[in-house]
């Protein structure tokens, strides 16, 4: 069954703070993966996106790395600010499922002051 | 600057009463979506238009509808919405490049949050 599972559920840190979310999938065949950051109450917001020969992949202060053997993926925040609280969202694409995308259930970030 | 428009942001509607929500865009993309996203879970995909060809999820109850009278607008019709409708329902578009890694990007609306009393 395709799945993608993230961790932790919910993070708390203090501003300025780096932070590492992580991400397992078991989808396949896979195509890419993606990580979005979703304020409350908006849209998703697409931070990067990988395909399987791409290791790594920075967006500013974010930092996605993906290993397609162990089919993990991590997004690192550096230097946090209280504007990245946010629900990411780790997101596979399939090639069999027609470009679907398969949501992991989120991590909710709060950066404290 | 080009974007995904939901309209409206908040709706509240009676149970039992039809709704429609109102997606535009002026990305000139040829693939809109509608998801619906629950409280603390993840958007589920109701169904997706591919220029005019209508792609119905499995799952997605025949209380849904949806209508694309053009390549701008998507609408999402709920026929009689029950207290479970309640959700947040993005709209979302993509330009398929037409390459195996399948890097269409999804641009998503700031969604309409809808309540049900």
């Amino acid at each position: 069954k395709n799945q993608v599972e993230q961790s932790p559920q919910s993070l708390i840190i203090l501003e300025g703070k780096n932070c590492t979310l992580q991400c397992n999938y078991t989808v396949s065949p896979f195509s890419n993966l993606r990580w979005y950051k979703q304020d409350t109450g908006r849209g998703p917001v697409s931070l990067t996106i990988m395909t399987f020969s791409e290791n790594t992949k920075s967006n500013g202060r974010y930092t996605a790395t993906l290993d397609a053997d162990t089919k993990q993926s991590s997004l690192h925040i550096t230097a946090s600010q209280l504007s990245d609280s946010a629900s990411y969202i780790c997101v596979v694409s399939s090639y069999n499922q027609g470009g679907k995308l398969i949501f992991g259930q989120g991590t909710e970030l709060s950066v404290k002051p | 600057d080009a974007m995904v428009i939901q309209n409206p942001r908040y709706q509240v509607t009676q149970f039992g009463k039809p709704v429609t929500l109102s997606c535009s865009q002026t990305l000139n993309h040829n693939v809109m979506y509608w998801y619906q996203q629950k409280s603390s879970q993840a958007p589920k995909l109701l169904f997706h238009y591919y220029d005019k060809d209508f792609n119905n999820e499995a799952d997605t109850p025949d209380n849904f509808q949806s209508r694309r009278p053009n390549t701008s607008f998507c609408f999402l019709d709920i026929r009689s919405p029950g207290l479970g409708d309640a959700a947040m329902y993005l709209c979302a578009t993509s330009s398929p490049r037409g390459d195996r890694a399948g890097r269409d990007e999804q641009y998503f609306g700031p969604g309409t949050r809808l309540t049900v009393t």
